[in-house]
């Protein structure tokens, strides 16, 4: 199965750190790991991506096992506005196909 | 401003017609797809296009139908065929980049309701 396992829902505090993890153990050494949030009924958006090396960027940072079987995505201090669905996806065919499990809710308390 | 558009927003339609979603980006991808989203569960691929006149199916891609005649445009149709048809449609693009795709921008989706 392509689909990746995460936790159905994650709660924080706001302003601090949140660590979501997610478990590919089926992944190959092509497939790229890719992170997006949804919002309720918008479009979902793209976070972070990374094949092999901890990944950082304005949004987040993205931590890969060295065995590549799972990988943990690291808000550094969560707000109100991170409140969503995050999916865990393997990326396919060179990051052409997307396969979506059904995502960690992640809701922050403030 | 760069972007991904669909229309309508939300759409109804009586069973048994054919439907048309419009899917818009002037990014200059090459590559675009189509996604359908059930209530609480992720996106499932139904289409997907990687050049002008060509595409291929994704899981799900029964009772569907999609044309790529222009870069920017990229329609699905959910025929008769599709036996459950009312659900979240969400259209997307990405660059390729050095012999593979990165991010996927998306559109804000259609939602449609067959009665």
């Amino acid at each position: 199965d392509a689909k990746t396992t995460q936790p159905n829902s994650m709660e924080s505090n706001e302003e601090e750190p949140v660590h979501l993890p997610c478990n590919h153990s089926t992944i190959s050494g092509t497939d790229y790991i890719h992170w997006y949030r949804q919002l309720p009924s918008q479009g979902p958006e793209y976070v972070i991506h990374g094949l092999t090396s901890n990944v950082n960027n304005r949004m987040a940072s993205l931590a890969i096992a060295e065995d590549r079987k799972s990988s943990t995505l690291i808000l550094h201090r969560a707000t109100l506005r991170d409140a969503a669905v995050y999916y865990c996806i393997r990326s396919m065919e060179y990051g052409n196909k997307l396969v979506f499990g059904a995502g960690t809710i992640l809701r922050v308390k403030s | 401003d760069g972007g991904i558009t669909q229309s309508p927003k939300y759409l109804f339609r009586k069973e048994g017609q054919n439907v048309t979603l419009s899917c818009e980006q002037n990014l200059n991808h090459d590559a675009m797809y189509w996604y359908r989203q059930d209530p609480g569960q992720g996106l499932r691929l139904i289409y997907y296009s990687q050049i002008v006149n060509d595409f291929q199916k994704g899981d799900i891609a029964e009772g569907y139908s999609v044309s790529r005649e222009k870069k920017e445009s990229f329609p699905l149709t959910v025929t008769s065929a599709q036996k459950n048809p009312t659900a979240f449609y969400l259209c997307a693009s990405s660059e390729r980049r050095g012999g593979s795709y990165n991010e996927q921008f998306f559109g804000p989706g259609t939602r449609l309701t067959v009665l």
